[in-house]
């Protein structure tokens, strides 16, 4: 079965600094997102991607954040100066349609853990 | 959106039965029910889902009633390994591409 890939699997990096996380969604999606989980906290919703731009975002996703598909099969969330409180997991997801609609349920890669030092 | 409410956890026995019931008064008219099964330190995996009545797949049934303001996962004969947190989501694409999660419920299932 197909899956979404996101690499690393574990980042770690100081307070200040860009990181940038990746995935590969599922060759035949369309619409890609990205979430996050404090740890012991609820998945939160980022942004979410279609036709290479944002269709949705949270009032989480402010300006250090950006998001691009920079070729046909990565998609990469970027952090531009890293806050202590930036230190999560990352998971991207990708879908066929929108989610909500029927047969089209999001898939999900095993996340990132970045680490703010 | 619609807001969902889930029990914060639940307990249960190897070989049990596992009923999980998640209420969403102000479902919309194009809504669907997903249902997603998280195991930690891993991102969450497609359940099943539903617009009315029941599904059946391999894993879960869904059984949502006709007014839709809540529905119910049920998970036959759990193993050691359904021990999770289970989401259920509502939405559509009228509601754009920012489908939520709530706290989900917890279930350990124990020997």
């Amino acid at each position: 079965e197909p899956e979404v890939t996101q690499t690393p699997s574990h980042q770690v990096t100081q307070m200040g600094q860009e990181v940038i996380l990746r995935c590969v969604p599922i060759s035949n999606h369309l619409y890609f997102y990205w979430y996050r989980q404090i740890l012991g906290q609820k998945v939160e919703f980022l942004v979410s991607f279609y036709n290479n731009e944002i269709s949705e975002k949270s009032e989480i996703f402010d300006d250090q954040f950006s998001v691009e598909r920079p070729d046909g099969s990565n998609f990469t969330l970027k952090i531009r100066s890293t806050k202590l409180e930036d230190s999560a997991m990352y998971f991207c997801a990708s879908s066929e349609v929108t989610q909500g609609a029927k047969n089209s349920p999001l898939h999900f890669g095993n996340g990132t853990r970045l680490t703010v030092t | 959106l619609a807001k969902t409410t889930q029990p914060i956890s639940m307990d249960s026995y190897e070989g049990q039965e596992v009923n999980i019931t998640c209420s969403h008064n102000n479902i919309a008219t194009n809504d669907y029910i997903t249902w997603y099964q998280q195991f930690p330190s891993q991102g969450p995996r497609f359940i099943i889902q539903g617009y009315k009545t029941k599904v059946t797949n391999e894993v879960a049934s869904l059984f949502i009633p006709a007014d839709r303001k809540s529905s119910t996962l049920s998970l036959p004969r759990v193993s050691l390994s359904d021990t999770a947190v289970y989401y259920c989501l509502v939405g559509s694409k009228a509601a754009g591409n920012k489908l939520t999660f709530g706290g989900g419920t917890r279930v350990l299932v124990k020997p």
